[in-house]
């Protein structure tokens, strides 16, 4: 299986930051990663696919980068409604796996 | 409004039996590939099942194989999951999600149910 592994696992930022989370996969996935929003009691929000393509109405603040086993998701200008848990997932085979999630806080 | 609503969560105890259900409503549930997908409590989030879009294709990781069994009527517009011989790391929220196109990215999901294993 595809090991999925971010950093860092926490984070603290003011509203108006920029933000950078990293996601390194066990082998070569390609573009093949996904990443989601979650908040606390709620579910998964899909907001990025194959790297960099934004799901439609995913602000444009939200940005993703990366190949091979090398990815980002990159928050500009932090708004409020951002602090939350961010997860990505790889989608190169079966079984999908997720990593363990980003959590950005305020400080 | 696309929408997925499970329910079927419970408490069982050790070994017992459970089966979720997933009601889709906002688009052609016949058309797309579902998933599974379970989170522990305060911990991340775990594949479980996939299913095509005809029922014929199924997926599961090794720690449900055997014990988990994923199936959709797409004349009732839900998905199931069945789970068997349930065991204390089992507890989870799980949410039911649509992948679209074949891309095992997951756009549309559930608000979960949550399975308690304890007895």
């Amino acid at each position: 299986d595809i090991q999925m592994t971010q950093s860092p696992s926490s984070l603290s930022a003011s509203i108006g930051d920029t933000v950078t989370m990293t996601c390194r996969a066990s082998q070569a996935i390609g573009s093949y990663v996904n990443w989601y929003q979650q908040k606390p009691g709620k579910a998964p929000r899909f907001l990025i696919y194959a790297t960099f393509n934004l799901q439609s109405g995913v602000p444009s603040r939200f940005s993703g980068s990366g190949s091979g086993t090398d990815f980002t998701l990159t928050i500009s200008s932090l708004q409020p409604e951002d602090f939350a848990t961010y997860y990505c997932q790889q989608s190169y085979n079966t079984p999908v796996t997720f990593g363990g999630g980003t959590k950005v806080e305020i400080k | 409004e696309m929408q997925l609503v499970e329910s079927g969560g419970d408490l069982v105890q050790p070994g017992g039996s459970l089966r979720l259900s997933c009601a889709a409503s906002g688009f052609t549930f016949s058309n797309y590939w579902m998933h599974w997908v379970r989170q522990a409590p305060g911990k991340g989030l775990v594949w479980v099942s996939h299913i095509n879009s005809d029922g014929a294709t199924t997926n599961y990781p090794d720690y449900v194989k055997g014990r988990f069994t994923i199936s959709r009527d797409n004349a009732k517009n839900t998905l199931y999951l069945q789970m068997n011989s349930l065991r204390a790391e089992d507890t989870a929220v799980y949410y039911c999600a649509r992948e679209p196109g074949g891309s095992d990215a997951l756009d549309i999901w559930g608000q979960g149910t949550m399975v308690t294993v304890s007895s």
